[in-house]
């Protein structure tokens, strides 16, 4: 069964760029399910969508944070990345790679990775 | 962008008690709703797409209604493993997650 799994480093200092990978097994990137998410939540908040990736390198972000993001796949390693530029201490949080349950832009999410926390402090 | 609203944002329940939470949207999301259940520590796991139809392997006890900019979502018996944190979400338009609605034990 699919599984999906984050990993990179747990903390981050501002201004710098935070990078987090997400390995799928169980499956191929390029034919699973084809669309790839990132979510995040914030300690003790709720969950905010970051951005989807299509497995031949399309994305979609969300409006406010698309001038610092940047989600990418790469089928060989069956891995999507995702890489958040400029970050501050708003970007502390729980970052959740997940897959889109139907396949398509803007779905619902039924496979979820364990999550991996990341910290912005210097 | 479309603004998602739950409430209430706690809810104290008993085992047995039939319990709804509601959802509403900002503007119109058509049918385009999901629900997560969340407990501490763990993923969120989807319980209702499209508004209505019952995740595979999600208990019937678990359903949603609603249509355009109101949502509910009911769990008709209350058991003692539904005790969690649940969240709506619309994918009408990009994806927005409400604030979630913790339900606690009475």
């Amino acid at each position: 069964q699919l599984q999906l799994q984050e990993s990179g480093p747990g903390l981050v200092k501002p201004s710098e760029t935070l990078s987090l990978t997400c390995s799928v097994s169980g499956g191929s990137i390029s034919s699973s399910s084809y669309y790839w998410g990132w979510i995040r939540q914030p300690p003790g908040k709720g969950l905010e969508w970051i951005g989807t990736v299509y497995y031949s390198g399309s994305t979609s972000y969300n409006p406010s944070l698309k001038s610092r993001v940047t989600i990418s796949v790469d089928t060989s390693k069956n891995q999507f990345s995702l890489r958040l530029n400029s970050v501050t201490a708003a970007d502390t949080a729980l970052y959740y790679c997940a897959r889109p349950a139907r396949g398509g832009w803007d779905d619902a999410f039924d496979i979820w990775g364990l999550g991996t926390v990341v910290t912005v402090s210097s | 962008d479309i603004q998602m609203t739950q409430s209430p944002s706690t809810l104290s329940a008993s085992v047995g008690d039939r319990v709804t939470i509601t959802c509403r949207a900002s503007q119109t999301v058509s049918s385009w709703l999901a629900w997560y259940q969340q407990k501490p520590g763990k993923a969120p796991e989807l319980l209702i797409y499209k508004a209505s139809s019952l995740e595979s392997g999600v208990p019937s006890r678990f359903s949603g209604s609603g249509f355009g900019t109101e949502f509910t979502l009911t769990i008709s018996s209350l058991q003692p493993d539904d005790f969690a944190t649940y969240y709506c979400q619309q994918y009408s338009t990009y994806s927005t997650f409400g604030q979630g609605t913790k339900v606690e034990i009475k």
